[in-house]
């Protein structure tokens, strides 16, 4: 069957420190993954889209990469801040189905001072 | 930096009225979409909507949903007779096309539905 997931437990770590979440997926074949972060409440913030034939994207302290024959992409943010705490989802494209987007059930981030 | 909006914030219905969530998508975006998430559950793709039609549908999309780009900014999505099942955070969301295919979605706040 298919399937998207990412580490279910919570991840505590403290401030400085680099934050790695990690996203795995079975029986899809994604054009390209996101990474969103959610607020308690609110809507998923956009935060990085990395393609089939890219490796690794960065975007100020956060590094996405994508390995299409593991099956995983990891997620990390650098030089950690407790404002960084949040839940993080991945969600991919299973492929040519109008841009619909499955999403992990997501990876509670908590960095502590 | 443009966003996507929604309205009403909460809605709070009677089991078997009808609901109409409004979204304003980013203005140069073309494609438009709605997504729920259940308390406590993941984020759940409904539809997808492009040139004024359905992409693609998911099977929680039965007949009682259907989604309308009445004018040039809004796409709304109704529920024709709400069941408490129904009861979630629905999120709008758009995204452009570029190169011709697709790109980033950018997600509004969101309408709590509360069907009792």
């Amino acid at each position: 069957s298919q399937k998207i997931e990412q580490n279910s437990e919570a991840l505590n770590i403290q401030e400085g420190k680099t934050a790695t979440l990690t996203c795995n997926y079975t029986n899809y074949s994604p054009a390209y993954l996101q990474w969103y972060r959610q607020d308690p409440g609110r809507g998923p913030v956009f935060l990085l889209l990395i393609r089939e034939n890219e490796k690794e994207k960065r975007k100020e302290r956060l590094k996405v990469t994508f390995d299409t024959t593991l099956k995983q992409s990891l997620f990390h943010i650098t030089a950690s801040q407790p404002a960084d705490s949040a839940t993080y989802l991945c969600a991919l494209d299973p492929r040519n189905q109008g841009g619909k987007l499955i999403f992990g059930q997501g990876t509670e981030l908590s960095v502590k001072p | 930096e443009p966003e996507v909006t929604q309205t009403p914030s909460h809605q709070v219905t009677q089991m078997g009225q009808e609901v109409i969530l409004r979204c304003v998508p980013i203005s140069n975006h073309l494609y438009f979409y709605w997504y729920r998430q259940i308390l406590g559950q993941k984020v759940e793709f409904l539809v997808s909507f492009y040139n004024n039609e359905i992409s693609e549908k998911s099977e929680i999309f039965d007949d009682q949903f259907s989604v309308e780009r009445p004018d040039g900014s809004n796409f709304t999505l109704k529920i024709r007779s709400t069941k408490l099942e129904d009861s979630a955070m629905y999120f709008c969301a758009s995204s452009e096309v570029r190169l011709a295919v697709y790109n980033e979605q950018f997600f509004g706040p969101g309408t709590r539905l509360t069907v009792l």
